[in-house]
């Protein structure tokens, strides 16, 4: 049971315009949601992130708004740049009291920003 | 990438042979992860550890082990590999437990069992 959902495998954006990759959980627990991009044959790195406190986070180009009635989160890329084509993995994870820091990801998005 | 070294980058092996995957860091960072990721999965968590010798179970890890006798090598053993367990394995690293705190990934390794 996928607890993290991306629902959309790829998306295609003009350089200049906005990118818009969504993201859906299931959980209700998890109260801490991140973004990762990952390159090929690299790692995931970490983008950005929000606590379930907050509703808006802001770094650069790059702004995730979570809607917790709605279950949902998305990450808006202004302006999109050919650089930002990779793989966009939605993370979640929750604080059930031990210290361990255990994220569920989602499947991935791949983007891709045509020049 | 975070002082992560995972080694070897890339490996074959046959059905039934046993396989140990090496992450090595320099962070001095308490917590130490491995994942994989799969075609339509997503990384899944499959070993994690929380200091030297203290390791838990994440939620694949049947048909694997890990080991943790310092705090900057982290190792994942597949006893006898089996073509399903063919993938991309990730090392991550966290300095603190909280959920607040990013993971940090090493460049990954890529298994082929045959």
């Amino acid at each position: 049971d996928q607890q993290v959902k991306q629902n959309s495998p790829s998306l295609s954006v003009q350089e200049g315009r906005i990118s818009i990759l969504n993201c859906d959980y299931t959980n209700s627990m998890f109260d801490y949601f991140l973004w990762y991009k990952k390159y090929p044959a690299e790692g995931p790195t970490f983008l950005i992130s929000i606590s379930s406190i907050k509703d808006k986070n802001e770094d650069g180009r790059f702004t995730v708004f979570l809607n917790k009635s709605a279950k949902h989160l998305s990450l808006h890329i202004v302006p999109s740049q050919p650089g930002d084509s990779a793989v966009y993995f939605c993370a979640a994870s929750a604080n059930y009291g031990g210290a361990t820091n255990k994220l569920i990801f989602g499947t991935g998005t791949l983007l891709a920003v045509q020049p | 990438d975070a002082g992560i070294t995972q080694s070897p980058r890339h490996k074959v092996t046959e059905t039934g042979t046993p396989v140990t995957l090496r992450c090595h860091q320099t962070e001095n960072h308490r917590y130490m992860y491995w994942y994989r990721q799969d075609p339509g999965h997503g990384l899944r968590l499959i070993h994690y550890s929380y200091g030297v010798k203290d390791t838990d179970k994440g939620e694949v890890s049947d048909g694997y082990s890990v080991s943790r006798s310092k705090t900057e090598d982290f190792l994942l053993t597949l006893e006898s590999a089996t073509s399903s367990q063919t993938s991309v394995y990730f090392c991550a690293i966290s300095d603190l437990g909280q959920n607040n705190s990013p993971l940090h990934f090493g460049n990954g390794t890529r298994l082929t069992v045959t």
